[in-house]
């Protein structure tokens, strides 16, 4: 029972262009999500969150959208470096609970 | 001066014996977590704890059982290790101030089972 789903398995976009990373969940008692960033033979590193009182997040070169009416979340990066090549992970958590609940994560490559 | 650190990194061992994953935290997080990332790359919450107090207990065999002698530590002991115990277990720790947040994450440990 896939409640946060990364459709995407991999994405590879050339440098320079942006990234839109993609995320789908099914349980709307989800109020925070968030978005991990792992490399290999490390733990997953936070990125960026968000509200479900926002639909909009943004730091630095990476924006985060929130469309609860569709249950669907997206992260932007632009411009893409090669630096940003690595797994990214959607997470969501329910309200007042402290499980954060991951999908299967989206390989991103970043082409010279 | 790692904030969240697990040991050992790598753990190779045979069926049936037990085994154990250390977790420490230097970031005065009162909160901390065991992930398991299966073979199918999901990131599957295990055991959270709370001020050493176990506040999420999913469905895990009871050969798992986590031991936190202080705030700091989050210790995973497996029992009876079987094949299917093979995966990437990550340690994680957050501020807990009635909700979710964003969680720090250990550098992994990678259990074979053989």
């Amino acid at each position: 029972d896939q409640q946060v789903k990364q459709n995407s398995p991999s994405l590879s976009v050339q440098e320079g262009r942006i990234s839109i990373l993609n995320c789908d969940y099914t349980n709307s008692m989800f109020d925070y999500f968030l978005w991990y960033k792992k490399y290999p033979a490390e733990g997953p590193t936070f990125l960026i969150s968000i509200s479900s009182i926002k639909d909009k997040n943004e730091d630095g070169r990476f924006t985060v959208f929130l469309n609860k009416s569709a249950k669907h979340l997206s992260l932007h990066i632009v411009p893409s470096q090669p630096g940003d090549s690595a797994v990214y992970f959607c997470a969501a958590s329910p309200n007042r609970d402290d499980k954060i609940i991951f999908g299967k994560g989206t390989r991103l490559h970043i082409l010279p | 001066d790692t904030a969240v650190s697990q040991t050992p990194k790598y753990l190779v061992t045979q069926m049936g014996n037990d085994k154990s994953i250390k977790c420490e935290q230097n970031l005065g997080h009162d909160t901390m977590y065991w992930y398991k990332q299966d073979s199918k790359k999901f990131l599957k919450i295990m055991f959270s704890y709370n001020n050493k107090e176990l506040i999420i207990n999913e469905t895990v065999p009871n050969r798992f059982s986590p031991k936190s002698p202080d705030k700091a530590h989050l210790n995973l002991h497996i029992n009876s290790l079987e094949l299917g115990d093979s995966a990437v277990y990550f340690c994680a720790s957050s501020r807990s101030e009635g909700r979710s947040t964003e969680a720090f994450f250990g550098q992994g440990t990678r259990l074979t089972v053989v």
